[in-house]
């Protein structure tokens, strides 16, 4: 399975862009990236996921290097709320996509 | 909808008790998940299905059996519970194509006494 390589934690300031880095530079032609988030106490949830084009939603923006290896998870505006774990992992569509497999992922922790 | 609803939430067994974790989902997804996370973890797959009556070993498979006879379950089982296999185990589904999303449920917090 494709890895993927991500700073252990990372701070912002509330109201500022937080812009979380994520390395896979042996992501495949048919890899998807997903970005999920823990929250404390909660199960993982999802956030965006994207092919080749960069992606956006309610939630946050997923910008995708032009190589694919390397994405970055962009929220706009961080809140409290957004302090959690946030794991970027691969999705291969090549001989199914049955497995789920997480990093250790990113802290993100929002200062008032 | 109810998503992915885990069973129980909370349990204590004694070394070498045995239970069975329960997993319920209600969007006929085909993939099921089982996770265990320990504090300051990441996830670790246990186990995974990509069909009713299919299952699968993940990164840390041992100590624990599964099973899926109906689409909508997965379930987890310890045949004999150990103080290292105390941890919080997370459920998930999604559908089989790699450009979906997966839930999860909230989790059972398990200790082995």
């Amino acid at each position: 399975d494709a890895k993927t390589t991500q700073p252990n934690s990372m701070e912002s300031n509330e109201e500022e862009p937080v812009h979380l880095p994520c390395n896979h530079s042996t992501i495949s032609g048919t890899d998807y990236i997903h970005w999920y988030r823990q929250l404390p106490s909660q199960g993982p949830e999802y956030v965006i996921h994207g092919l080749t084009s960069n992606v956006n939603n309610r939630m946050a923006s997923l910008a995708i290097a032009e190589d694919r290896k390397s994405s970055t998870l962009i929220l706009h505006r961080a809140t409290l709320r957004d302090a959690a774990v946030y794991y970027c992992i691969l999705r291969t569509a090549q001989g199914g996509s049955e497995k789920l497999v997480f990093g250790k992922g990113t802290k993100l922790t929002v200062n008032p | 909808n109810a998503g992915v609803t885990q069973t129980p939430k909370f349990r204590v067994l004694k070394t070498g008790q045995s239970m069975t974790l329960l997993c319920a989902q209600d969007m006929n997804h085909e993939y099921m998940y089982w996770y265990r996370q320990d504090p300051g973890m990441g996830l670790r797959l246990i186990h995974y299905s990509v069909g009713e009556g299919t299952t699968a070993k993940g990164e840390v498979p041992d100590g624990y059996n599964v099973s899926r006879l109906k689409k909508q379950n997965f379930l987890l089982g310890l045949e004999s519970a150990a103080p290292s296999q105390t941890s919080v185990y997370f459920c998930a589904s999604s559908y089989s194509v790699a450009g979906t999303e997966a839930f999860f449920g909230q989790g059972t917090r398990l200790t082995v006494v």
